[in-house]
């Protein structure tokens, strides 16, 4: 068991360029999240995964932003014509998934996006 | 959507010193979970809570559902208690937690 993974751990970019972040969770691990933190706030839902399917997305998740996970194994995020607004730590996490009442989450060490 | 605050938000203790941080909530919760962000910015599950007390070590913390409060208490502090302690809160069967804005905690030695 090597944790959850996450790729790069830091990005900086232009505003208006495309970005995309990995994630690798868990193995074995059904359900996948997506969250955002910015300075001194709690992480901020984003979207997650059960399996290979897209089950909830945040109204925080504008047009520009897309997620996938295909095979329901890794996830990237994507962020499309960045903004200054953006930039955040963007954080994965995993759990089993396997629907008991309590599934804890195991979070990545984070992707910091700077966007100038 | 419901909130969740939290208190204090900053805090400042010396080692060996004992403390209690709050999370109110502003409606019924099905799960409860107290997280751990140290200064590397790794977050750590800490309990599941959703109603009752657990302990874990130095570590504690109480649920009472009915009043939408939940308490983290953190006996004999050590430096590696250090970081952002947060409350997350879930409704309603969804798997989604709402984090509160979280407590700063600095352990002098």
């Amino acid at each position: 068991d090597t944790g959850v993974s996450q790729d790069p751990r830091h990005k900086i970019t232009k505003r208006g360029q495309n970005v995309t972040f990995r994630c690798d969770p868990i193995s074995e691990h059904n359900r996948l999240y997506w969250y955002r933190q910015t300075l001194g706030q709690g992480p901020e839902f984003l979207t997650y995964f059960q399996n290979e399917a897209q089950l909830e997305k945040s109204r925080l998740l504008s047009d520009r932003f897309s997620a996938e996970r295909p095979k329901g194994s890794f996830s990237t995020l994507e962020i499309q014509r960045t903004e200054q607004g953006d930039s955040a730590m963007y954080l994965c996490a995993s759990s089993l998934g396997d629907y008991r009442p309590t599934d804890t989450q195991y979070f990545g060490p984070g992707t910091r996006l700077t966007v100038l | 959507g419901i909130q969740v605050e939290q208190s204090p938000p900053d805090l400042i203790l010396q080692e060996g010193a004992n403390s209690t941080l709050r999370c109110n909530f502003s409606d019924s919760v099905n799960n409860l979970q107290w997280f751990h962000q140290n200064p590397w910015g790794q977050l750590i599950n800490l309990f599941y809570i959703p109603s009752g007390t657990k302990q874990n070590g130095r570590l504690s913390a109480t649920t009472v559902a009915t009043e939408r409060y939940s308490l983290l208490y953190i006996s004999s502090s050590q430096t590696t208690d250090s970081g952002v302690y947060f409350c997350a809160v879930e409704q309603g069967g969804s798997y989604i937690p709402t984090f509160g804005r979280g407590t700063s905690l600095i352990v002098h030695p």
